[in-house]
């Protein structure tokens, strides 16, 4: 089976652009979390997302925002992008039927530099 | 608020030594999950293992094992007889249940380096 997969790989952008990521679950997974790590950094939690609806928002600016689709699939917009947007965003997927015991399996990343 | 800290920023070891990976984490909650992962130098995140508060059992799993204490929220990660594929970056993680969320709280990762 597919793991989560994730695009682009790399992606270079300019300031004040807009960017979206895209990411597709494991099958049979319906819930999607995003992710922000920046380099030398733990990942931090940006959203979750469940049965297309948003189930948690972590600590980062109304510039980001994400939606889930019908299939599960998600993406990840960052608009007005800034330099300190540079990081790796990591995608993962999880069957949430056990609840806070799920283990979130994670994509291989989009590198995003923001020059 | 949860946090997670992974005190050792980097590790180096010779190919065959034992590495074990500290990690004390902070919740208020009565009930959470403890994990750990691996980033290899892809940037992957690859589940190693997850922990019930609930169940404070250490195990072993082939090379890997853990060492969950509660009393002082420490739960520690050792790699026996470490291969040069082992190393990556180790990231210690939280998950609390008290919001429907389910996000991971994550400590800044141990850089674990085996030398041949």
């Amino acid at each position: 089976d597919a793991g989560v997969t994730q695009s682009p790989t790399h992606l270079i952008k300019t300031r004040g652009q807009h960017v979206t990521l895209r990411c597709s679950p494991i099958s049979g997974h319906k819930s999607v979390s995003w992710y922000q790590q920046v380099l030398g950094q733990g990942p931090q939690f940006i959203f979750q997302y469940y049965e297309k609806e948003e189930r948690g928002r972590g600590n980062f600016p109304d510039r980001f925002s994400a939606r889930q689709f019908p299939n599960y699939s998600s993406e990840l917009n960052v608009n007005a992008l800034l330099l300190g947007d540079s990081a790796l965003y990591l995608c993962a997927s999880s069957d949430t039927t056990s609840g806070g015991a799920v283990s979130e399996f994670f994509g291989p990343g989009t590198r995003l530099t923001v020059l | 608020a949860q946090k997670v800290t992974q005190a050792q920023t980097e590790i180096s070891v010779v190919e065959k030594e034992d590495v074990t990976l500290d990690c004390v984490y902070e919740t208020r909650d009565t009930t959470y999950y403890l994990f750990w992962y691996k980033q290899p130098p892809s940037g992957e995140l690859v589940f190693l293992i997850r922990r019930n508060s609930f169940d404070e059992q250490n195990e072993i799993s082939g090379r890997y094992s853990w060492n969950f204490q509660k009393s002082t929220s420490s739960f520690n990660f050792t790699i026996t007889a470490s291969q040069v594929v082992d190393s990556a970056v180790y990231f210690c993680a939280l998950r609390g249940s008290w919001s429907n969320d389910y996000k991971l709280s994550f400590g800044a990762g141990t850089t674990v380096t085996v030398r041949a």
